[in-house]
């Protein structure tokens, strides 16, 4: 049973615009959830993170958005770039757990 | 400081044979994770360790051994390879347990069982 989903699996945006993806969890002792950025050939490296104290965290051009009631989040990414062309993981865990739990990732491409 | 560092980078097995993919960090983290990436199912935990002399099986373990015999090291074996764990393998780390620390992921194993 896949413990995070994840949504789009893949999305197309122009540059300049602003891409969204969306994360689904089911466990309430979750309270951790950064997102992984990898780019092709490489190992997932993280890029944001936020616990569920707070409903939104911004870092540059990417944002978290929580929802801790609906179990949701997604991560959006303004002004997208050419550069930002990779596959994005979301993820949860525990603080008392050992485990981190992946979505199935999204493929964004982002055309110039 | 090489981070987290994966041996080989690339391997074909023919069903039948064994193999061990070696993990190797250099930032004392006492956490480390196996997982394996495939198609459209993401990433999934083989196997992780909590410390050197520990082990414990993850999500998808079968077919999997790992070993940390020193704390910087955790190796994962495969005793008879079959087509289905063609895959691409990430090793990766993190100092504190759950969501205490990030994980550190090295760059990859990719690895195909004809």
């Amino acid at each position: 049973q896949q413990q995070v989903k994840q949504s789009p699996q893949s999305l197309i945006v122009q540059k300049g615009g602003i891409s969204i993806i969306n994360c689904a969890y089911e466990n309430t002792a979750f309270d951790y959830f950064p997102w992984y950025q990898q780019f092709p050939g490489k190992g997932p490296a993280l890029l944001i993170a936020i616990r569920p104290d707070v409903s939104e965290k911004k870092e540059g051009r990417f944002t978290i958005s929580f929802n801790k009631s609906a179990k949701q989040f997604s991560l959006h990414i303004m002004d997208s770039q050419p550069g930002d062309s990779a596959t994005y993981f979301c993820a949860a865990s525990s603080d008392t757990g050992n485990q981190f739990y992946f979505g199935t990732g999204t493929s964004l491409t982002v055309i110039p | 400081n090489a981070g987290v560092t994966q041996t080989p980078k690339f391997r074909v097995l023919k069903t039948g044979q064994s193999m061990t993919l070696l993990c190797a960090q250099d930032m004392n983290h006492e956490y480390m994770y196996w997982y394996r990436q495939d198609p459209g199912m993401g990433l999934r935990l083989i196997h992780y360790s909590v410390g050197e002399g520990t082990t414990a099986k993850g999500e998808v373990p079968d077919g999997y051994n790992v070993s940390r015999l020193k704390k910087q090291n955790f190796l994962l074996g495969l005793e008879s390879a079959a087509p289905s764990q063609t895959s691409v393998y990430f090793c990766a780390s993190t100092f504190l347990g759950g969501g205490l620390d990030t994980q550190y992921f090295g760059p990859g194993t990719r690895l195909t069982v004809l």
